[in-house]
């Protein structure tokens, strides 16, 4: 099946700092998507992105399909962006593979 | 719309004994699938539908099994727990193949002693 892997796996940043976190995946994909989990635990959905870009606020995200990778950018940081950033992809048959994830800590 | 639910949020097993997950979701989702979320890790995928009547197996189904007789639930069983099975477990929902997000609940905090 598909790889997807996360990079770097711990961040930690000041209040105000900008970040990119990485994900690479070892096939073609129909869908990829990231999430952020919060420390709560909660899983929300952030970006549906095969390929192209998008922004949403502070958060964009580009996926280059040809090169198989993807970026999630996370500008103005802020400490309510802590948490686990996860991508997952999918090849076929609508079964999505996540990564590892990045552990995010955003200090005041 | 409640979204995705899931009950118990919390559980402690005693090893051999059997518990049901509850999973619905009230968005007409013809897509369910169950996850396990071990400490530190990311999610792996245990069971999946894609309509009622219809199921999978995922990436790690032993030990689990589910139904989908209808469009709104998607229960998971444990049978015979093992310690092996304390995670944290999802269910989530889609609407529809590929072109669409996924929609998870809180998640059930398992403990198998």
């Amino acid at each position: 099946g598909i790889q997807v892997e996360q990079s770097p796996p711990d961040l930690i940043l000041q209040e105000g700092a900008n970040s990119t976190l990485r994900c690479n995946f070892s096939d073609s994909v129909n869908n990829l998507q990231w999430f952020h989990q919060n420390p709560w635990g909660q899983l929300i959905n952030l970006f549906y992105i095969p390929s192209g870009t998008k922004q949403n606020g502070r958060l964009s995200a580009t996926t280059v399909a040809t090169e198989r990778y993807s970026l999630l950018y996370i500008s103005s940081s802020q400490t309510t962006d802590s948490g686990v950033y996860f991508c997952a992809a999918e090849t076929s048959g609508s079964r999505l593979t996540f990564g590892e994830g990045t552990q995010l800590t955003v200090n005041p | 719309n409640a979204g995705v639910t899931q009950t118990p949020k919390f559980r402690i097993l005693k090893i051999g004994q059997s518990m049901t997950l509850q999973c619905t979701q009230d968005m007409n989702h013809n897509y369910m699938y169950w996850y396990r979320q071990d400490p530190g890790m990311g999610l792996k995928l245990i069971y999946y539908s894609v309509g009622a009547g219809i199921t999978d197996k995922g990436e790690v189904p032993n030990g689990y099994n589910v139904s989908r007789s209808t469009t709104e639930d998607f229960p998971l069983r444990l049978e015979l727990a093992a310690p092996s099975q304390t995670s944290v477990y999802f269910c989530a929902s889609q609407r529809s193949r590929a072109a669409d997000t996924q929609y998870f609940g809180p998640g059930t905090r398992l403990t198998v002693l």
